[in-house]
């Protein structure tokens, strides 16, 4: 069971290149979600796609763009990477809010 | 708004000890609670989970009581082993209002249990 699916797993940007990080669902949720984690700051949501066709901002979206491609995929691009970027990014999604969320095993992203 | 506060580690514990990793929470609804464990170079898995009062979810051998009274989600475990060594994050999922996105998670508590 593949469940939720991130790629790249690790990447290293220079300051100023884009970059789409990609995820994969295969479980037929509705809702999708982009987070950072960071040390000491635990998880911070960027995005969330509630359903097919619909992103909204979470708590530390700038610098970020997203896409719903269709059901299963939900992208996240960096237009102008910036060192402050260095994280964690984890891919998850649910059925609906009150249901757990699954999550991917990560991309690790480093800027110089 | 919704925050969740957890018990600051990091945690070392011996085999076999008994493990309490304390969670409190405000929220404005009626949240669901999850505590979700992260094992190195991993995603997030979900532990166990109580959607209403008094609820006590459990799972491995963890378990954790929805108090709303003390609007408190504490993780116990009455024998850790090696294995368990991870981070673990409170969560809560706020139902109010239609916000379908609101997870919030506390900042993680790294364990290591020695052998």
């Amino acid at each position: 069971n593949a469940g939720v699916t991130q790629t790249p797993k690790f990447q290293v940007l220079k300051t100023g290149q884009s970059m789409t990080l990609q995820c994969a669902q295969d479980m037929n949720h509705n809702s999708m979600y982009w987070y950072r984690q960071d040390p000491g700051m635990g998880l911070r949501l960027i995005y969330y796609s509630a359903s097919e066709g619909t992103t909204d901002k979470g708590e530390v979206p700038n610098g970020y763009n997203v896409s719903r491609l269709n059901k299963r995929e939900f992208s996240l691009r960096l237009e102008s990477a910036a060192p402050s970027q260095t994280s964690v990014y984890f891919c998850a999604s649910s059925v609906r809010f009150d249901q757990p969320q699954h999550f991917g095993d990560g991309t690790r992203l480093s800027i110089l | 708004g919704n925050s969740v506060t957890q018990m600051e580690g990091p945690v070392t514990l011996s085999e076999e000890a008994f493990l309490t990793i304390n969670c409190t929470y405000t929220a404005t609804g009626y949240p669901s609670l999850f505590w979700y464990v992260q094992y190195p170079g991993e995603g997030l898995q979900l532990l166990l989970k109580a959607t209403k009062a008094d609820d006590k979810g459990s799972n491995k051998g963890f378990e954790a009581t929805y108090r709303k009274e003390t609007t408190s989600f504490h993780l116990e475990k009455g024998s850790v082993q090696v294995s368990d060594s991870a981070v673990y994050f409170c969560a809560l999922s706020d139902n109010s209002g239609g916000s379908n996105y609101k997870l919030t998670f506390g900042k993680g508590t790294l364990l290591t249990v020695n052998p």
